[in-house]
This record gives C-alpha cells, structure tokens and sequence, in this order.
C-alpha cells in the first residue's frame, strides 16, 4: 500500500538554528515528490518538485532532497517567518490522472 | 495572474443537509482536483476533473460529488452531511493533464465547512 510518513511531527529551532524534516515514502511507480508550505487558515503553498533520487532544488533558505525511499527538507537559518507547516506528497501510479498522497506534515516553528 | 479562489471561505450547515462549494482555477489552468483536509486524516484526494469529465476519484463515499464546467470552474457537492464531513475543503489546480510535468498543483485557501 503507498504511504508517505513525515517526521518529526513538531519541531521547534531557534532562529538561525539550522535543521532537516523528513519525508519517506513507499509507493509503486512514483512519479514526483512535492513538498508544500501551508500556514494555519491557508491552502498549501507549492515549493518544490523532484522526480528522481539525487535531485535537488534550492529556494532561499529551504533545500529539498530524494533519495529512492525518503527526501529532506533542509532549512538553513531558519526566521520566524519560516515558522508553517510542511507538507509532503508523492504522485505515483497512472501517468496523467492526479494521485496524490500527502503526509500528515511537519510543523515547525522558529523562535526569535 | 491570479490564484485559486474558493467561496465561500466558511460554511455552517446542519446533519443531513447538503452543502456545494465552488471553485475557480488559475487562468489557463484544465485540471481541478479537491481535497478534504482534517487534524486526524490530512489531506486526502476527493476527485480530479480535467476538460468536464471527472478523471481520477478517491476513496470517498458517494455522498461527495463534483463537476466541472466548460470554463473550467468547479464544484463539489456534499449531500446528507454527516458531523465527520467538518473539515477544510481545498481545490488545487494544474495546468494540464497527462504529462510529468503538470503534476505540480496550486492550492486556493479553502472552504471551512463546520456541520452542527
């Protein structure tokens, strides 16, 4: 059965205090890994994509990761506005039809 | 170019009622899918509609139904609503449909449908 486990659940950092979130996931036929940003009351805000193990993508402070069975998320520097939660999704299966499953997320929150 | 809106943005309805909220995708955008965001589950895929036909469906009862019409603007339908139908209702669109590429989503904000 496909599955996306995030860890840890919560996590807290002082700001500057450099981390990673974890993503792993087992599912056939993946197609993309996505992580997304919400913030409480909002949708998901998309930040990246990754389609094969060794890829990366970087946005500011934020630098995502895959391997063949988990990707991370590294936060370098954190600020409090970093502070949401982050989601994990995989898309696998039939090529074209959405199948997404998403992770039941990190949230992060960044001390001052 | 603007987001993914959804009204309306908070919905209280009582058990055995039933509830349609809508959604308009990013300019441009074919695909539509929604999802039911609660603390317990997350995020779980409702349905997918691409060109007005519906693509892909979860594992969702068929009390939750959808549509979508030529101009790509969608809509769901909850009928008989049950308590455990409270949750943050998300629409995402995508640009196409059939190719690696188009796979990423853009969420709206959500409807927050409370059933009393």
């Amino acid at each position: 059965e496909d599955q996306v486990t995030q860890s840890p659940e919560a996590l807290r950092l002082q700001e500057g205090e450099s981390s990673s979130l974890n993503c792993s996931y087992t599912v056939s036929g993946l197609r993309g890994l996505f992580w997304y940003r919400q913030d409480p009351g909002k949708g998901p805000e998309f930040l990246f994509t990754l389609y094969s193990a060794g890829e990366e993508k970087e946005k500011e402070r934020l630098k995502a990761t895959l391997t063949k069975k988990e990707s991370f998320l590294h936060i370098t520097a954190p600020k409090p506005e970093d502070s949401a939660t982050y989601l994990c999704a995989v898309q696998a299966g039939q090529t074209g039809a959405n199948n997404l499953f998403f992770g039941t997320g990190t949230r992060l929150t960044v001390i001052p | 170019k603007a987001g993914v809106t959804q009204t309306p943005r908070y919905l209280i309805k009582t058990r055995g009622q039933q509830v349609t909220l809508s959604c308009s995708p990013i300019s441009g955008h074919r695909s539509v899918s929604w999802y039911q965001q609660t603390p317990g589950q997350g995020l779980q895929f409702l349905f997918e509609y691409f060109s007005e036909t519906q693509r892909n469906k979860g594992n969702f009862p068929g009390r939750f139904s959808g549509r979508q019409f030529s101009n790509s603007r969608s809509e769901m339908n909850v009928s008989t609503l049950e308590l455990g139908d409270s949750a943050l209702y998300l629409c995402a669109s995508r640009n196409n449909f059939g190719t690696a590429s188009s796979y990423e989503q853009y969420f709206g904000p959500g409807t927050r449908l409370t059933v009393t």
